[in-house]
């Protein structure tokens, strides 16, 4: 079966500790994108790569990294900078960010911090 | 800039009542609309879509017609289930990127 999956599905961390979120696609997409999901605050876009080895900051950037070493793959690390990183965390992609297409989202990682 | 409005919840329904959730939109030029669905603890899932003014999007019961000139795309659906309880996201893109522009959701309950 072809999908996106997020591990781990719940994380918990201390403060000052850096933390990465994983996300894998199989469905051979191009473009893959991480979201921040607050509650009464529907989705912001962190980060999203059009390609491997590129990627591009979204609107919160600030507090957080990403790779894009294989097109599979687009890990998201929460820094220590992060000032309130406690969220529901989606991992979506799409076959290209060329043109627009329908986004498909990973079941999710809710990280705490403790 | 681009931005999506859509009606606040919750809303809480009783099984077989119909539904409208409103959503209205900001975008320049001509972007394609999404309805997302996000049930407790799982990730949204693509509901319907209309890439241009006048289409409709349908799937299982759902409907949402592309009005250009009044820039929404209300959600409806005319006899709801206890199954249909989740959070139903409004979204936009637009060719730049692919980059999606998100409601806030908006939280349906439905009571047998």
């Amino acid at each position: 079966d072809g999908g996106i999956t997020q591990s781990p599905k719940y994380l918990f961390r201390k403060e000052g500790q850096n933390v990465t979120l994983s996300c894998e696609q199989n469905l051979n997409h191009d473009a893959m994108y991480w979201y921040r999901q607050d509650p009464g605050q529907g989705l912001r876009l962190i980060y999203y790569s059009q390609i491997v080895n590129d990627f591009q900051k979204g609107d919160i950037a600030e507090g957080y990294s990403v790779s894009r070493e294989k097109k599979e793959s687009f890990p998201l690390t929460v820094t220590s900078a992060q000032k309130n990183p406690t969220a529901f965390y989606l991992c979506a992609s799409s076959i290209s960010s060329g043109r627009i297409d329908t986004q498909y989202f990973g079941p999710g990682t809710r990280l705490t911090v403790l | 800039g681009n931005s999506v409005t859509q009606m606040e919840g919750p809303v809480t329904l009783s099984e077989e009542a119909f539904l409208t959730i409103n959503c209205t939109y900001t975008a320049t030029g001509y972007p394609s609309l999404f309805w997302y669905v996000q049930y407790p603890g799982e990730g949204l899932q693509l509901l319907l879509k209309a890439t241009k003014a006048d289409d409709k999007g349908s799937n299982k019961g759902f409907e949402a017609t592309y009005r250009k000139e009044t820039t929404s795309f209300h959600l409806e659906k005319g006899s709801v289930q206890v199954s249909d309880s989740a959070v139903y996201f409004c979204a936009l893109s637009q060719n730049t990127g692919n980059q999606f522009y998100f409601g806030t959701g908006t939280s349906l309950t439905v009571i047998p």
